[in-house]
């Protein structure tokens, strides 16, 4: 059974350029979390939907950054301009309702902006 | 708004010693409590968790505890060995609320020196 799968991998960029990230949840969960993670700021949650609708975006920093889940296969987080601020590790985590409570994180895209 | 402290920030222990790191939580709903390990370039994963119905957990030689009324919690590790190198973070969520949304801490590094 595959993880959750995250794309890019890595992604360099340079400052004021558009950047989307990925994320194929594990079939059958019904939450999807997107998560930053850096040294000064630790592991932040941006964004949270259950059953493909945001229920909670108060962790989005500024309006640069929009997330939307189209299916319950698929998510985007898209940062648009990016600022080299937003260089850091984005992970993405699903979990389902029922069972245990465990959220289980992709490999994270790191990102870099120049 | 709810929040969970997390202490210390740095732990360094003998291998074979025994590791404590403690979480309190604001939150006096909250109710379950996972903790997380996260090596170094890794994606976190869950380790052990605990439910506000009970005050211990074991499991080999990891062990969280529970004081409700205090509102911490604390993760034990025994025998340290060198695999248990990583940055561990503890989290707190409400889950009656059907609210899987976990409020983090800070995270733990914990260095085993051989």
């Amino acid at each position: 059974d595959a993880g959750v799968i995250q794309s890019p991998r890595h992604e360099v960029t340079e400052m004021g350029q558009e950047v989307t990230l990925r994320c194929k949840p594990i079939s059958g969960h019904d939450y999807l979390f997107w998560y930053r993670q850096t040294m000064m700021r630790g592991l932040e949650l941006l964004i949270y939907f259950n059953n493909n609708v945001p229920i909670d975006d108060s962790g989005m920093p500024e309006d640069r950054f929009s997330a939307k889940m189209p299916n319950a296969s698929f998510s985007t987080l898209k940062i648009q301009p990016s600022e080299p601020r937003d260089s850091a590790v984005y992970f993405c985590a699903s979990g389902r309702t029922s069972g245990r409570n465990e959220q289980f994180f992709g490999p994270g895209t790191r990102l870099t902006v120049l | 708004g709810e929040n969970v402290e997390q202490h210390p920030s740095t732990l360094s222990v003998q291998e074979g010693d025994s590791a404590v790191i403690k979480c309190t939580y604001s939150d006096s709903a909250s109710n379950y409590f996972p903790w997380y390990k996260q090596e170094l370039g890794k994606r976190p994963q869950l380790i052990i968790d605990i439910r506000s119905n009970v005050g211990e957990k074991k499991d080999q030689r990891i062990a969280v505890t529970l004081n409700k009324t205090a509102k911490h919690f604390s993760l034990h590790i025994t025998e340290t060995q060198p695999e248990d190198s990583a940055v561990y973070f503890c989290a707190a969520s409400r889950e009656q609320d059907s609210n899987y949304q976990l409020i983090w801490g800070a995270g733990t590094k914990l260095i085993i020196k051989p």
